[in-house]
């Protein structure tokens, strides 16, 4: 049975560090992994998506990286701003019916 | 309309009344789903439909039932609802049919079952 966890579960830092949330995943057998963000009370944005075949994707001030081997992704922000405070998930797919989603990183970015 | 769309944003009902929430996905996307967020629990995948074919959840207790009449709508009718039902419902839609099943998530409709 796949499982998704997260560490830390919060993480609270001063503006301007750069930063690692990590994410891992108990079966190498997956479609793809996703991170997403989630404002209070809010639904959630996608930030980034690795394919099971790929090794790391990047969007501006984040990068995400996969592997797949050791069941580990980690997302890095560089550059924290207080707007990037916020929960973070990440979720793995292994078919279409089956998206597992971690309990998420709660994250604040002080000013 | 851009991007998934979910109505009612809130909703408040006792346990016997009967409600539905709707979503719908302006993405042009064949696949749908529905996530319920409790406090402090990871999201839950509730039920999937994928060319309008729904994937069976028999871990979901009757009481949800979810309807999809095409690709661009999705239901959940709900009756007889517990307090523990409360949650934060999300609908989410892809594009199936292949390993790139990016999901898109509307805003929720925060559920209140007193």
């Amino acid at each position: 049975k796949q499982e998704v966890t997260q560490i830390p579960a919060a993480l609270s830092v001063p503006e301007g560090e750069n930063l690692v949330l990590n994410c891992s995943f108990t079966d190498s057998a997956i479609y793809n992994l996703q991170w997403f963000r989630q404002d209070p009370g809010k639904g959630l944005t996608s930030l980034l998506l690795i394919q099971s075949s790929q090794r790391e994707q990047t969007s501006g001030r984040l990068n995400a990286s996969l592997d797949k081997s050791s069941g580990r992704s980690t997302l890095y922000i560089a550059a924290s701003q207080p707007g990037d405070s916020a929960t973070y998930l990440c979720a793995v797919t292994t078919s279409y019916d089956k998206v597992i989603f971690g309990p998420g990183t709660s994250l604040s970015v002080i000013p | 309309e851009t991007g998934v769309t979910q109505t009612p944003r809130h909703l408040v009902m006792g346990m016997t009344n009967k409600k539905s929430l709707k979503c719908e996905q302006h993405l042009g996307h064949n696949a749908m789903y529905w996530y319920k967020q409790s406090a402090k629990k990871p999201l839950e995948l509730m039920f999937v439909y994928s060319l309008e074919e729904r994937v069976e959840n028999n871990s979901v207790p009757s009481r949800f039932s979810p309807e999809c009449p095409n690709s661009s709508h999705l239901f959940l009718h709900l009756h007889t609802l517990q307090p523990e039902d409360s949650a934060l419902y999300l609908c989410a839609s892809s594009q199936g049919g292949s390993s790139f099943y990016e999901q898109y998530f509307g805003p929720g409709t925060r559920l209140t079952v007193t």
